[in-house]
């Protein structure tokens, strides 16, 4: 089935150590997000890929980094994760096309960040 | 800026029972979806409209644009519908405005 892969669902890194998000789709959507969630919070939108194009929230640290090599993958890097970071890390997809718009957003399952 | 307001933050009905979310926000859109997320589980998008009502199963979203607020309403509610209920909308070209969410629990 098409749909919205996140890899690892859960991560533990250490204090200052640099982790990588993974998100994959077979979805073949032209955005992709990447959304922080804090506990009892609503998604934060972090950035966004509309195709190769990078698009950063204005408020998102420059701790947070993001790739997309390509239409199937996107990376969540975080160059020095804080205790403050630890959080829900949701992926997901859409289609716009300049006659359609914008489709409606396909989540992941998440990866749980937790920073010893 | 973009408010989104949900009411309420929390709802515990009996099975069976009728239940309604409220959204409101506070600018012109150009869709609202409403999403339902899982205890530690990813989330799920159940309807994106821009106008008028959709219905899909036991789930109904409305959405009036005058008004600025869209409903959801689960009819024959059951157990497994306990989860929590975002309403986000559309503001500006692929950014989505979240709300607070609303915590449904649903007894047996």
């Amino acid at each position: 089935d098409a749909m919205v892969i996140q890899n690892p669902r859960y991560q533990v890194t250490q204090f200052g150590k640099p982790v990588t998000l993974s998100c994959s789709q077979t979805l073949n959507h032209n955005v992709m997000y990447w959304y922080q969630q804090k506990s009892s919070q609503a998604p934060k939108l972090l950035f966004h890929y509309y195709d190769k194009d990078f698009n950063n929230e204005a408020d998102t640290p420059d701790n947070f980094q993001s790739r997309r090599p390509n239409t199937s993958f996107c990376f969540l890097d975080i160059r020095s994760p804080g205790l403050g970071d630890a959080a829900m890390y949701l992926c997901a997809t859409s289609r716009h096309s300049t006659t359609g718009g914008l489709d409606t957003q396909y989540f992941g399952p998440g990866t749980r960040l937790t920073v010893l | 800026k973009n408010e989104v307001e949900q009411s309420p933050q929390n709802l515990t009905a009996q099975e069976g029972e009728f239940i309604t979310i409220n959204c409101s926000y506070s600018v012109g859109i150009s869709a609202l979806h409403w999403l339902q997320q899982h205890p530690g589980g990813g989330i799920v998008s159940l309807f994106m409209l821009s106008s008028g009502k959709k219905k899909h199963g036991r789930l109904i979203a409305t959405i009036n644009i005058q008004e600025k607020h869209s409903s959801l309403h689960i009819t024959a509610s059951h157990p497994r519908d306990s989860a929590v209920y975002i309403c986000a909308v559309r503001w500006g070209a692929q950014k989505l405005v979240f709300g607070q969410g609303t915590r449904l629990t649903i007894n047996p």
